[in-house]
């Protein structure tokens, strides 16, 4: 049974390019969540998508926007990049967020490194 | 507002155990996770506790969680080598409304000596 899988795992950019990162979520599972891990903090909460919906989103400009396919696949986009946005990019899939069973435990990939210069 | 809160570093023994707590700052119901880093790596799901519990035990591991304080803590017994790594706590503010976000501490950073 894969995980969740992410490519590419390293990217080097340079500011005001733009990126996209890719995310395959976990054998049954339907909602993808991304997260922002800079060095030295936790992740933060960038947006969820289920249905191929965004259903929630945190506090991220709107340069941040995602996609997810009808295979439940997902895509982040960063438009404009900045020197701020390297870190390491998480995606994490889960199985039904609308509470019909189980706990809703989030699964993580290993991440795409992103480094702009 | 949503918070949590770790210390930033913990250095045991081998074979000694470990403590690593955590504070939250909301009080409804949800779920309590703690996730294990290592180096260059994604994020491991270690276990986690629902806030109507106490307690959780999972071979090595045991989990407390205090919700008149919203304190949580991952206590890991035998600790090994293979247990050096970062330790998040993180918790759910989505979960009364049918979905689910996670918001993590900065993280404990657990050094293993011998």
């Amino acid at each position: 049974d894969a995980g969740v899988t992410q490519s590419p795992t390293h990217l080097i950019k340079t500011r005001g390019q733009q990126v996209t990162l890719r995310c395959s979520p976990k054998s049954g599972h339907d909602t993808v969540s991304w997260y922002q891990q800079a060095l030295g903090q936790g992740p933060q909460f960038i947006f969820q998508y289920y249905e191929e919906e965004e259903r929630q989103r945190g506090n991220f400009p709107d340069r941040f926007s995602g996609h997810q396919f009808p295979n439940y696949s997902s895509e982040l986009n960063v438009n404009a990049l900045l020197l701020g946005d390297s870190a390491l990019y998480l995606c994490a899939s889960s199985f039904n967020p609308q509470r019909r069973g189980g706990t809703d435990t989030q699964y993580f990939g290993p991440g795409t490194r992103l480094t702009v210069l | 507002g949503e918070d949590v809160e770790q210390s930033l570093f913990l250095s045991v023994r081998e074979g000694d155990s470990s403590v690593i707590n955590c504070t939250y700052t909301d009080s409804s119901s949800t779920y309590l996770y703690w996730y294990k880093q290592e180096p260059g790596a994604g994020l491991q799901l270690l276990t986690y506790i629902f806030s109507n519990m106490d307690m959780k035990q999972d071979q090595r591991l045991t989990v407390l969680l205090n919700k008149k304080d919203k304190h949580l803590s991952l206590r890991i017994a035998d600790t090994q080598t293979g247990d050096s790594a970062i330790y998040f706590c993180a918790w759910d503010p989505g979960f009364s409304g049918g979905y689910n976000k996670l918001i993590f501490g900065a993280g404990t950073r657990l050094a293993v000596h011998p």
